[in-house]
């Protein structure tokens, strides 16, 4: 079935160690997005990619960096993870930008 | 500002229970708008887009509904499997994804 895989589900690290999320997507859309999601709350979204160009939201901490090494595959990096930084962090993609948006599974990330 | 508002927080009810979710915006310009539904622990799971005022869609119990300063999720007797947080999104002029915070229903046997 095509969809969105992240791993891994749960990622448990210590402030201030970097840590790698990923996601990758088999239905072949162009555009990739990063959100993260805070208890109760809204998703926020991070950056996007349309193929291989990136976009930053304003708000976007600089703590966070993204990789897009191909059409599949896309990375979140947090250099320096504070306890601010624990969250739920989402992958979604979609055909073109504005299309629907369809979502992974999630990776809930825990800082120490 | 471009701001989207969901209410209720929270919502409980008892299994066959109908009700409705509102979803109001106030937005430069409607591109769609488009409900999720979440389950706890799990990634947003896509329901409908709305494009126009006055459109609808239905998928078994849920109905979505559309006017041009808000949107309605009707549930229709609704069961415990239907118990989840209920996002709303709109799109806007530039397609940039506007989310609300979401009503976590909880649909009792």
């Amino acid at each position: 079935d095509a969809m969105v895989i992240q791993n891994p589900r749960y990622q448990v690290t210590q402030f201030g160690k970097p840590v790698t999320l990923s996601c990758s997507q088999t239905l072949n859309h162009n555009v990739m997005y990063w959100y993260q999601q805070k208890s109760s709350q809204a998703p926020k979204l991070l950056f996007h990619y349309y193929d291989k160009d990136f976009n930053n939201e304003a708000d976007t901490p600089d703590n966070f960096q993204s990789r897009r090494p191909n059409t599949s595959f896309c990375f979140l990096d947090i250099r320096s993870p504070g306890l601010g930084d624990a969250a739920m962090y989402l992958c979604a993609t979609s055909r073109a930008w504005g299309d629907t948006q369809y979502f992974g599974p999630g990776t809930r990330l825990t800082v120490l | 500002e471009d701001q989207v508002t969901q209410s209720p927080e929270a919502l409980r009810l008892q299994e066959g229970e109908s009700s409705s979710l509102n979803c109001s915006y106030t937005v430069s310009g409607l591109r769609g708008l488009f409900w999720y539904r979440q389950d706890p622990g799990k990634g947003p799971e896509f329901l409908f887009t709305l494009y126009s005022a006055g459109e609808e869609k239905e998928k078994e119990r849920l109905k979505a509904t559309l006017t041009k300063k808000e949107s309605f999720l009707h549930i229709t007797a609704p069961k415990p499997e239907d118990s989840a947080t209920y996002l709303c999104a709109v799109q806007i002029d530039n397609n940039d994804m506007r989310f609300g915070a979401g009503t976590r229903l909880t649909v009792k046997p």
